[in-house]
C-alpha cells in the first residue's frame, strides 16, 4: 500500500510556542490530505481538509488562525499548532487520499503532542 | 445529522469469535471501512465495503447492508494481538470520512 510518513512521532514543547507537524506521501500524489485530532479514549476528530494549492477547509469549532495548514505541494501538508497550550495536548493524525473519490486513505504514523 | 453508533467494549476469550455492529446514518454513503487501532497508534486499514454483502480477509470478515444502515466486523480465531481499538468509518456523499467512536475489544486468555 502508499505510504504516508508524518513527523515527527512525538514532540514536547513549552507553553506559547508553536510546534510544526509534517505529512508527506512518500509514493504517490496527495490531491487531499486530513487533519485528524485524537484525544484518550475518543474517536478520531477531523480537524480539516487541505487539497493541494487551495485553503484548507476547516470543521466548525477548529480555530483555523491556531492550526495553521499548509498544503503546498502534492507530497506534503503542514499542520502548525500557533502559540501551542496545554489542552492543546493530544494525537494528530494526517491521512492523504491519491485522487478525489479514492476508496482509501493512507494514515501517517501521527504525532503525540504534550504542551507543558 | 450524521451519526455512527459501535458499542464502547467488548470482551472474548482467545481462540474464539467476536463480531463488532456499526450502525449508521449519514448524507450519502461512498463505503463503509473498518480500521484497527493499537494504543497511541494511527488506525490501520482492515476492511472496504461498499455492496452489500460479506468481504472475507483471512481472519477478519466485514458484512455490509445498505438498506438497513448496518455492518459487522467478524474476527475468527482470536489472538491476543487483536486487543485494539476498532473503527467503523463511512465516507458520505462528499467523499468525508465520518468516524465511529471506536469499539475497545479486550481479549481474555
Amino acid at each position: 500500500g502508499a505510504v504516508v510518513s508524518q513527523h515527527p512521532s512525538w514532540v514536547i514543547c513549552k507553553s506559547g510556542t508553536s510546534v510544526k507537524i509534517e505529512c508527506r506521501s512518500l509514493d504517490f500524489q496527495a490531491t487531499t490530505m486530513f487533519w485528524y485530532r485524537q484525544f484518550p479514549k475518543q474517536s478520531l476528530m477531523l480537524m480539516a481538509t487541505s487539497n493541494e494549492g487551495s485553503k484548507a477547509t476547516y470543521e466548525q469549532g477548529v480555530e483555523k488562525d491556531k492550526f495553521l495548514i499548509n498544503h503546498a505541494s502534492l507530497t506534503l501538508s503542514t499542520l502548525t499548532v500557533t502559540s501551542a497550550h496545554p489542552e492543546d495536548s493530544s494525537f494528530y493524525i494526517c491521512s492523504a487520499r491519491a485522487v478525489t473519490g479514492d476508496t482509501e486513505a493512507f494514515f501517517g504514523q501521527g504525532t503525540r503532542l504534550t504542551v507543558v | 445529522g450524521q451519526n455512527i453508533d459501535q458499542p464502547t467494549e467488548m470482551t472474548a476469550t482467545e481462540g474464539a469469535i467476536v463480531q463488532i455492529n456499526c450502525t449508521y446514518q449519514t448524507s450519502g454513503f461512498n463505503g463503509l471501512f473498518w480500521y484497527q487501532q493499537h494504543a497511541g497508534e494511527a488506525p490501520t486499514f482492515l476492511s472496504y465495503n461498499v455492496l452489500d454483502g460479506l468481504e472475507e480477509k483471512g481472519r477478519f470478515s466485514s458484512f455490509l447492508s445498505r438498506s438497513k444502515g448496518y455492518s459487522y466486523l467478524l474476527l475468527k480465531e482470536l489472538q491476543m494481538k487483536d486487543s485494539a481499538s476498532y473503527l467503523c468509518a463511512v465516507m458520505d456523499s462528499n467523499y468525508q470520512l465520518i468516524w465511529g467512536a471506536g469499539t475497545k475489544l479486550i481479549i481474555k486468555p
